[in-house]
C-alpha cells in the first residue's frame, strides 16, 4: 500500500538553514494532511496540518504547502534547529473515514 | 497541556496469550483510535471508535482484536491469542471532531513483544 510516499528516507541540513521534507499521495479522496514528528520510543507528535481547500498553512517556523494537482505536499522548517532532528511522518486522511494513512517517514538531522 | 497516556509502556507475552493494552484519551475528545508500527515499517491504522462502537477497522483488525471503552476514561485494545507477528508498537490516539481540525493526538505507545 503506497498511497502516501516519502521518497527521501533521510535529510541532513545545517543549523539555521531551511529543511524541506516532501510527501506524495495517490488517493484523490484524501482531503486533510498532517505532519508528525517522532522521536525513538515515543508516539508521533502533531506538528501542522492543512486542509485540501488551502494551499499553504504556517505555524511559526513550520510551513506546509499543498499542491493538489500534483498530489504533493511539503513541510518547510525555517530556520532549522538541532532540536528538530527526528523522524517526520506525512499522514493523509479522507475526512469521511478518519483513518490516517502514513508515509514511511524521513529522518531529519540538523547539524550544529 | 492534555495528552494521551498509555499503559504499560512495554508488555512481554507468550504466543497464544491474551493481552490488554490500555489508553486514556484526552478527556474532551470523542473519537479514539489504535494504530500499530511493526519495527521498520509504517504506522498502520487498526480501528476507530466513536459513540461506543467501532466506526471503521482495517484488514489487520481481525477477530483476534477487540476494543472497549469500559468506563468514561479508558479505551482498551485486546488481542485474544497473540501471534509472533503481533509484536509491534501500539499507539492510541484521540481526536475532537467538533473543531475545524480533525487532528489526531497520539500517546507514547506500548511496545508489545510476543515470544
Amino acid at each position: 500500500d503506497q498511497q502516501v510516499k516519502q521518497n527521501s528516507p533521510s535529510l541532513s541540513v545545517q543549523e539555521g538553514r531551511i529543511s524541506i521534507l516532501n510527501c506524495d499521495y495517490t488517493n484523490s479522496m484524501f482531503d486533510y494532511f498532517l505532519w508528525y514528528k517522532k522521536y525513538p520510543a515515543e508516539g508521533p507528535t502533531f506538528l501542522i496540518s492543512i486542509s485540501s481547500i488551502k494551499d499553504k498553512n504556517e505555524d511559526g517556523r513550520f510551513t506546509v504547502f499543498l499542491n493538489k494537482s500534483a498530489k504533493h505536499l511539503s513541510l518547510h522548517i525555517v530556520p532549522s534547529q538541532p532540536g528538530d532532528s527526528a523522524v517526520y511522518f506525512c499522514a493523509a486522511m479522507d475526512t469521511g473515514r478518519r483513518a490516517l494513512t502514513f508515509g514511511s517517514g524521513t529522518r531529519l538531522q540538523v547539524q550544529p | 497541556e492534555p495528552e494521551v497516556t498509555q499503559t504499560p509502556s512495554h508488555q512481554v507475552t507468550q504466543m497464544g496469550q491474551e493481552v490488554i493494552l490500555r489508553c486514556v484519551p484526552i478527556s474532551n475528545h470523542l473519537y479514539f483510535y489504535w494504530y500499530r508500527q511493526i519495527l521498520g515499517q509504517k504506522v498502520e491504522f487498526l480501528v476507530s471508535f466513536y459513540n461506543n462502537e467501532i466506526s471503521e477497522k482495517s484488514e489487520i483488525f481481525d477477530d483476534q482484536f477487540s476494543v472497549e471503552r469500559p468506563d468514561g476514561s479508558n479505551f482498551t485494545l485486546k488481542i485474544r491469542s497473540t501471534k509472533l507477528e503481533d509484536s509491534a508498537m501500539y499507539f492510541c490516539a484521540s481526536s475532537a471532531p467538533y473543531a475545524s481540525t480533525d487532528t489526531q493526538y497520539f500517546g507514547p505507545g506500548t511496545r508489545l513483544t510476543v515470544l
